[in-house]
């Protein structure tokens, strides 16, 4: 199983471009979240999905957008990118809510010049 | 509202003495608190959690959590700390209300000198 993956793990933009981050997970969970990290802030949910064709805002949804069409995918899209959306990204899945664990990818360290 | 507070940006301890990283959390109803670690330029591994049962939940690494209601704390311990436990521990609470959302403590960094 490779879990939780994320691509890229690097990326530089430049300001006013977009682009999207691709996270997909091979554990059949259902529920799927993007989280930001950002230094001494803990991490900050974005955006999250229940199941496919479902997805609503985290703590943190402006300047992004997600898209769920199948289990396994669930892409982030930057549009117009700002220096604010610096940050590393990491995707996670879980096999459902209540006291189920959350399995993480390695992160997408962005940074917006 | 929900809420989760990890007091000390870092702990610093000699290998071989026992550690403790601090958690106290606020939510509505009754808590599943977690415990992840995060090792650089990784992403988050799970520890342990708490559910419901026994206070005292032992996870991976010889790591253990106890769960204090009264205090609403869950701190993170270890008997005998290693050079390789150094890394960023996160805190994190879900309550049994209002769905699936998860909230993460700020972090701290736990350095285990040899």
């Amino acid at each position: 199983n490779a879990g939780v993956t994320q691509t890229p793990k690097f990326r530089i933009l430049k300001i006013g471009q977009s682009m999207t981050l691709q996270c997909t997970q091979d554990m059949n969970h259902n529920y799927m979240y993007w989280y930001r990290q950002d230094p001494g802030m803990g991490l900050k949910l974005i955006y999250y999905s229940v199941g496919a064709g479902i997805t609503d805002k985290g703590e943190v949804p402006n300047g992004y957008n997600v898209s769920r069409s199948t289990t396994e995918d669930f892409p982030l899209r930057l549009e117009l990118a700002a220096p604010s959306q610096t940050s590393v990204y990491f995707c996670a899945s879980s096999l459902g809510e209540g006291g189920t664990e959350a399995f993480f990818g390695q992160g997408t360290r962005l940074t917006v010049v | 509202a929900q809420s989760v507070a990890q007091p000390e940006d870092q702990v610093n301890v000699a290998e071989g003495n026992p550690l403790t990283v601090k958690c106290t959390y606020s939510v509505s109803g009754n808590p599943y608190l977690f415990w992840y670690v995060q090792y650089p330029n990784r992403g988050l591994q799970f520890l342990l959690k708490y559910i419901t049962g026994d206070n005292l939940v032992k996870g991976s690494y010889g790591f253990e959590a106890e769960f204090n209601k009264s205090q609403t704390s869950f701190h993170l311990k270890k008997p005998s700390a290693l050079v390789s436990d150094s890394a960023l521990y996160f805190c994190a609470v879900r309550g049994d209300t209002g769905g699936f959302k998860t909230i993460f403590g700020a972090g701290t960094r736990l350095f285990v000198k040899a």
